[in-house]
């Protein structure tokens, strides 16, 4: 298995732009979880899925971001319109039913400017 | 609601010498708890767990940590470090037996082993 596989690996954008990032979790996980890495704040939880079903979305930001997951094996995260205080690195990760046991991607350094 | 608090957000150490990363958590009901380790440019990993069982848990690469229920700790150590073990560390947490709720993670412990 190729693990989740998250692109594009590094983004730049103006302030104001469209940013969709996506992930592809590992066949057969039936839960999917975003996260931001700042300096400042470490690692938080944006949103989960539990068999393709938005659980928790009260770690996203504001109006600006939403995340989907179509499929069980594809999610976006979209932040319209992108300001420099979302630059982060964001990470997708997936799991089966063992507890704790994710795989993470290998993140998406954004870069508002 | 859990957290997790890394006493040290970073930790210098030379080389063959030991190494204790300090991890304490704060939760109303019982918790499983995790070490994750991130090395530059690259995703989080799952270094090793507690479950259930023996508090004294092990990684294949010679870290271990102990389950404190008492002190509410989970704090990790290697008795001797390499150049290769620096990394940044992460203590995370979730809900014992409530399927698969989301980790809690500490702000990390930034791991450098000095030659």
């Amino acid at each position: 298995d190729a693990g989740v596989i998250q692109s594009p690996r590094h983004e730049v954008t103006e302030m104001g732009q469209e940013v969709t990032l996506r992930c592809k979790p590992i066949s057969g996980h039936n839960s999917l979880f975003w996260y931001r890495q700042t300096m400042m704040r470490g690692l938080e939880l944006l949103i989960y899925f539990n068999n393709n079903v938005p659980i928790d979305d009260s770690g996203m930001p504001e109006d600006r971001f939403s995340a989907k997951m179509p499929n069980a094996s594809f999610s976006t995260l979209k932040i319209q319109p992108s300001e420099p205080r979302d630059s982060a690195v964001y990470f997708c990760a997936s799991t089966d039913r063992a507890p704790g046991g994710y795989t993470f991607g290998s993140g998406t350094r954004l870069t508002v400017v | 609601a859990q957290s997790v608090t890394q006493l040290d957000s970073q930790v210098p150490v030379f080389e063959e010498a030991p190494v204790e990363l300090r991890c304490n958590y704060s939760s109303s009901v019982s918790v499983y708890l995790f070490w994750y380790v991130q090395y530059p440019n690259q995703g989080l990993q799952l270094l090793l767990k507690y479950l259930s069982g023996s508090t004294l848990v092990e990684s294949i690469n010679g870290f271990e940590a102990e389950f404190n229920k008492s002190q509410t700790s989970f704090h990790l150590r290697k008795p001797s470090v390499h150049i290769s073990d620096t990394a940044e560390y992460f203590c995370a947490v979730t809900l014992r037996n409530s399927g698969n709720t989301p980790l809690v993670f500490g702000k990390g412990t930034r791991l450098s082993v000095i030659a």
